[in-house]
């Protein structure tokens, strides 16, 4: 059975840090892209970022980019997001998702088959 | 703003069949049959129940069903059940720079 279990959000000032991490189980982690996706508070979803199996190819949304960085432990069958440069709009809760594709080139790469529960992030003074 | 748009509510009553568009752009919903579909329940994680715009996974009833018409994909539920209530979410491939958008999501009301 496959499960995603993330941890790490929280309350944290603006202009502040926070690291998510995602425990993976069930599948063979190396074999897939994984992304994080995030959900304002009653809004839809928004995808953050995507890394591929191996972790060598990295993408971002706009509104994010040269803030947040993705990475991959796969001994470890863990993902993360670094969060720097927090803005209270970064405020949501952020789900790991795995990808139905390997590679960051791979469109099927941007359909995911499971998500965790997701980890509240709260931005705010 | 979303890049995909939803209508905000849909509703039917037991049995009925509904369906959810799902409108793009000749850069997303045009240009890839890539649309995926997703479950939302209450306080819940998304689940996906279609992809690749008509495919269902492994253990998704077959009373889910997913078409596309040029730059607009629909989600079909037939034999509408109470389960069924749930916020549902579009997204398509968009390529290699903007990657993925989603709809702004429709609520689901079995009357």
């Amino acid at each position: 059975e496959v499960q995603l279990l993330e941890s790490g959000g929280g309350l944290v000032q603006p202009g502040g840090s926070l690291r998510l991490s995602c425990a993976a189980s069930g599948f063979t982690f190396s074999s897939y892209a994984m992304s994080w996706v995030r959900q304002a508070p009653g809004k839809g979803l928004e995808w953050v970022s995507v890394i591929s199996g191996s972790g060598g190819t990295t993408y971002y949304a706009d509104s994010v980019k040269g803030r947040f960085t993705i990475s991959r432990d796969n001994s470890k069958n863990t993902l993360y997001l670094q969060m720097n440069s927090l803005r209270a709009e970064d405020t949501a809760v952020y789900y790991c998702a795995k990808a139905r594709g390997y590679s960051g080139y791979d469109p099927s790469s941007y359909s995911f088959d499971y998500w965790g529960q997701g980890t509240l992030v709260t931005v705010s003074s | 703003q979303s890049a995909l748009t939803q209508p905000a509510s849909v509703s039917g009553s037991p049995g009925q069949s509904i369906t959810i568009s799902c409108t793009g752009t000749s850069s997303d919903v045009g240009s890839y049959n890539l649309v995926s579909w997703y479950q939302q329940l209450p306080g819940k994680a998304p689940k996906l129940m279609i992809y690749e715009g008509t495919k269902r996974p492994s253990g998704v009833s077959n009373r889910f069903s997913g078409s596309r018409s040029a730059n607009t994909a629909s989600l079909t539920i037939s034999g509408l059940q109470a389960e069924d209530e749930a916020d549902y979410y579009c997204s398509s491939y968009a390529g290699l720079s903007t990657f993925v958008v989603f709809g702004g999501g429709t609520k689901l009301t079995v009357l």
